[in-house]
């Protein structure tokens, strides 16, 4: 059972627009998100996070979203540039498990010229 | 510079062989992971350890052991390798576990291939 997904496998945007990343859960008890970011033959960097009693967070670029009525989350990327070009992973924080990650499937994000 | 180390990039097996994948870690977390990553399954752990000689089943354990003798230190171990166990593996490292917020600072991966 997939708690935390990520329906669009890959996106294509063109360098300089918006980049939005999307991400669904479904357990209602977590309690914090991550957004790491993977380059090929390296491993995952942490990129930015959300508590749940917060419905936006903002690092330079880089925004993420929260809705939890929707169980939702969104990560946007604007300007986009060609090294944002990875993996990106969405993450969830359960507490009651012990604040171990789960992790989504990941999108693989391509910025073109 | 803070870093987790992963001993091999790559590794080639053959089916059965016990197969023992090391991490070190110079940051004195406390907390230490493995996961694998697969295409479209994403990462999933295996294993994690909150102290040295503790540990905690992931969400797929089936296969694997590992051990934590010292604190920089975490090992997986697949103690009879199968196809099905070629993957990418990831340790992981994290200060503490107690506020959701777990920044983990991953390794650069050991890309497995068991034949």
């Amino acid at each position: 059972d997939q708690q935390v997904k990520q329906n669009s496998p890959s996106l294509s945007v063109q360098e300089g627009r918006i980049s939005i990343l999307n991400c669904d859960y479904t357990n209602s008890m977590f309690d914090y998100f991550l957004w790491y970011k993977k380059y090929p033959a390296e491993g995952p960097t942490f990129l930015i996070s959300i508590s749940s009693i917060k419905d936006k967070n903002e690092d330079g670029r880089f925004t993420v979203f929260l809705n939890k009525s929707a169980k939702h989350l969104s990560l946007h990327i604007v300007p986009s540039q060609p090294g944002d070009s990875a993996v990106y992973f969405c993450a969830a924080s359960d507490p009651g498990g012990g604040n171990k990650l789960t992790f989504g499937t990941g999108t693989q994000l391509k910025v073109e010229l | 510079d803070v870093k987790v180390t992963q001993s091999s990039r790559y590794l080639v097996k053959r089916t059965g062989e016990k197969v023992f994948l090391e991490c070190v870690q110079d940051m004195d977390h406390e907390n230490m992971f493995w996961y694998r990553q697969d295409p479209g399954l994403g990462l999933r752990l295996i294993y994690f350890s909150y102290d040295v000689k503790m540990k905690e089943k992931g969400d797929i354990p089936e296969g694997y052991s590992v051990s934590r003798e010292k604190k920089e230190r975490f090992s997986l171990i697949l103690e009879s390798a199968s196809t099905n166990q070629t993957s990418m593996y990831l340790c992981a490292s994290s200060l503490w576990v107690g506020q959701g917020d777990e920044k983990l600072l991953f390794g650069s991966g050991t890309q497995l291939s068991v034949l």
